[in-house]
């Protein structure tokens, strides 16, 4: 049980496009999901927390216009990277708690971006 | 804020052997969660072991154990048995359990698994 997906798993774009990227919980509601940002040989970096039906929270130095984060249903997030950038090219990963386990995250198998 | 440490960028292990990877972190609350996450080449992040921080009982999963020293604020992670399968980034990660809390996951910075036959 817990299973997330990510989709797509790969995605290149060009310099100044935008990019939707998914997260479902599969076999469960999602009071939470997570966005984290993971450069190489580094750990994770959270991005925000968003709630299903209301507002994300973004961390710290994250531009919420650039990230947009949706998360529309119990079972689905979105993360939409707003005219792209080398720059935004990384490895993006999604988690989600469930109501019944709200302190164990349940990770996405991430989505790598490249950005030309 | 808390904190955790992985002093170990990375350790090698005989298939077969006993690895420990070390883990402290900081924290000023009483009640929180620990967790080891593992990251193999795939890039998946796998939940490997959970524990409670008012459980003295060290948490098991089948060869993975930790040891929990909650005054010493350390919680290491003892994988028996090696096998090549378990070569891959391992992150300590700590949240708060206190109402109100943040649900954050704080990461350490990871110590990479080499798994030698």
């Amino acid at each position: 049980g817990a299973v997330v997906s990510q989709h797509p798993s790969r995605v290149i774009c060009k310099s100044g496009t935008s990019v939707k990227i998914e997260c479902r919980s599969l076999d469960f509601q999602a009071t939470t999901m997570f966005w984290y940002r993971q450069f190489p040989k580094q750990s994770l970096m959270l991005m925000a927390t968003s709630n299903e039906g209301s507002k994300a929270t973004y961390e710290q130095g994250v531009e919420k216009d650039k990230f947009l984060i949706n998360h529309a249903s119990l079972t689905l997030s979105t993360l939409t990277v707003t005219s792209a950038h080398p720059e935004d090219s990384s490895f993006y990963i999604c988690s989600a708690t469930t109501s019944g386990r709200t302190d164990t995250q349940y990770f996405g198998p991430g989505t790598r971006l490249t950005v030309l | 804020a808390q904190t955790v440490t992985q002093s170990q960028p990375e350790m090698s292990v005989q298939e077969a052997e006993t690895v420990t990877l070390s883990c402290t972190y900081d924290t000023s609350e009483s009640d929180y969660y620990l967790f080891w996450y593992k990251q193999p080449p795939s890039r998946q992040m796998i939940l490997v072991i959970r524990q409670e921080a008012y459980k003295q009982q060290n948490a098991t999963e089948n060869r993975f154990s930790v040891n929990f020293q909650k005054a010493a604020k350390s919680f290491s992670l003892k994988i028996s048995d090696s096998q090549l399968g378990d070569a891959a980034m391992y992150f300590c990660a700590y949240r708060s359990a206190n109402q109100g809390g943040s649900e954050k996951l704080v990461f350490g910075k990871g110590t990479k698994l080499t798994v030698n036959p």
